[in-house]
C-alpha cells in the first residue's frame, strides 16, 4: 500500500511570511494529492488538491506543487494570517479501492 | 445544501460494549468512507462503500464492520470496545468510488467523538 511521509511535524512562522509543508509518497502510480486543514476540534476540510497531469495549482494564497519523478508534493501558503493556524494533512490514494492514506500532519503556528 | 451529517456527535461507552455510528452523505454522493482519527494523528482508513458494496477495507480487526443502505447512508459498528478505540470517527462522502486512479474528492463530516472508559 501507499506510504505518505509529511514534514515538518510543527512549523512556526511570523505573520505575513510564507510556510511550506512537504510530503513524499511511495507508489509511483498515485495520481491524486489532496491537502486538508483541520482546526482544533473540527473536521478536516479540503483546501486544495492536485492531479498528476499538472505540476502546480494555485488558489489565492495557497499553492501545491507536484514532482512526480521525485514522488513528492508540497503545500505553499503565502502572506500567512492568524487564521491559517491549524493542523495540515497531505494524502495520497491507497492501493486498490482503499480510500486515502494520510500523512501524520503538520501543526502550523502563525506568530503575531 | 447539507454536507455530510453524522450522529451521534459525542458518546461514552464502556469496555466490551458495542457502538453504532451513523452517516448521511452529501446529496447525490454514492460513496461513503469511514476513517478513525486518534488524537494527534492523521485519519486512518477503515472502510469504503460504493453503491452498497464494500470497495475497500483498511487494517482494522473484524470487530469493525459497516454497511451502506439503499439511500446511500451508512453505519459503522464496533463490537467489544477497547480503550484504544477511543477516537474521532469521521465519515466522508464522494460522488463515486475513491479507488486508486479515480481522484475523486472526499468531504468529511464533523465526526463522532467516541470515548471508551
Amino acid at each position: 500500500g501507499e506510504n505518505v511521509e509529511q514534514h515538518p511535524s510543527t512549523l512556526s512562522v511570523q505573520e505575513g511570511d510564507s510556510a511550506v509543508i512537504k510530503c513524499t509518497y511511495s507508489d509511483s502510480a498515485s495520481n491524486y494529492f489532496p491537502w486538508y486543514k483541520q482546526e482544533l476540534g473540527k473536521r478536516p476540510q479540503l483546501i486544495i488538491d492536485i492531479r498528476s497531469n499538472v505540476g502546480e495549482k494555485k488558489d489565492q494564497r495557497i499553492a501545491v506543487t507536484l514532482n512526480k519523478t521525485a514522488k513528492h508534493f508540497s503545500l505553499h501558503i503565502t502572506e500567512t494570517q492568524p487564521e491559517d493556524s491549524a493542523v495540515y494533512f497531505c494524502a495520497a490514494p491507497s492501493g486498490g479501492a482503499d480510500g486515502l492514506t494520510f500523512g501524520k500532519g503538520t501543526h502550523l503556528i502563525i506568530q503575531p | 445544501d447539507a454536507g455530510v451529517t453524522q450522529s451521534p456527535t459525542h458518546l461514552i461507552k464502556t469496555r466490551g460494549q458495542q457502538v453504532t455510528l451513523r452517516c448521511s452523505p452529501i446529496s447525490g454522493h454514492k460513496s461513503v468512507s469511514w476513517y478513525q482519527q486518534v488524537l494527534g494523528q492523521g485519519p486512518q482508513f477503515i472502510f469504503q462503500y460504493y453503491e452498497k458494496e464494500e470497495r475497500g477495507r483498511g487494517n482494522f480487526p473484524d470487530r469493525f464492520s459497516a454497511r451502506q443502505f439503499p439511500n446511500y447512508s451508512s453505519e459503522l459498528n464496533v463490537n467489544a470496545l477497547l480503550l484504544g478505540d477511543s477516537a474521532l470517527y469521521l465519515c466522508a462522502s464522494s460522488l463515486a468510488s475513491t479507488g486508486f486512479g479515480t481522484g475523486n474528492t472526499i468531504y468529511f463530516g464533523e465526526g463522532s467523538w467516541l470515548t471508551v472508559v
